[in-house]
């Protein structure tokens, strides 16, 4: 079975510090990977993605994640945060090879202090 | 997010009404979802559709009624509900619903929904 882990329900950084939130996966075959941002009153937007090649995929507004097969992670970060990037990020899973329904992970909410 | 138009933004309905909930799609996608979102808890996946044909229902109870008569509009009949179905009721789309496709989904506003 797949599954996706948000170990932090919130992460607190202050503005032009750089950004970590931790996603770990669960798949049984080779993972897609997304990144989605919810800011209040709307719905989901989607950031970024990896399917395959570089571990390293940049998306929008200044934000990359990195792709660790070993660790089975993909953490999203950002080099200096701003306080309008303060937000509900979901980290969600496919299995790209069984061929089963993107798995969200429950949200970690960023916030960006001045 | 004007790819993705749900109605009503909010809706607030007893227990033995009957609504209905609306979600457009311009972007010219051959996919529609339906997702319910909880406070806490991950986004649950409720209903899938590819070209019209309902291709996943994830053991939804039967108070809640999906339609899509073409590629652009879905909607969620809505009846007899539960208070514990209080929820931010999102819509989304992609270009396909294959389930080994690597397309992203573009979501809606979601309708809050709120049953007394």
């Amino acid at each position: 079975a797949q599954s996706v882990a948000q170990p932090e329900d919130q992460v607190n950084v202050a503005e032009g510090n750089p950004l970590t939130v931790k996603c770990t996966y669960s798949v049984s075959g080779n993972p897609y990977l997304f990144w989605y941002v919810q800011y209040p009153n709307r719905g989901l937007q989607f950031l970024l993605k990896y399917i395959t090649g570089d571990n390293l995929v940049k998306g929008s507004y200044g934000f990359e994640a990195e792709f660790n097969k070993s660790q089975t992670s993909f953490h999203l970060k950002k080099p200096s945060a701003l306080v309008s990037d303060s937000a509900l990020y979901f980290c969600a899973v496919r299995d790209g090879q069984a061929g089963t329904a993107l798995i969200f992970g429950k949200g970690t909410t960023l916030s960006v202090s001045s | 997010e004007t790819g993705v138009t749900q109605t009503p933004r909010h809706l607030v309905m007893g227990m033995t009404n009957k609504k209905s909930l609306k979600c457009e799609q311009h972007l010219g996608h051959n996919a529609m979802y339906w997702y319910k979102q909880s406070a806490k808890k991950p986004l649950e996946l409720m209903f899938v559709y590819s070209l019209e044909e309902r291709v996943e229902n994830n053991s939804v109870p039967s108070r809640f009624s999906p339609e899509c008569p073409n590629s652009s509009h879905l909607f969620l009949h809505l009846h007899t509900l539960q208070p514990e179905d209080s929820a931010l009721y999102l819509c989304a789309s992609s270009p396909s619903a294959g389930l080994t496709s690597y397309n992203e989904q573009f979501f809606g506003p979601g309708t809050r929904l709120t049953v007394l």
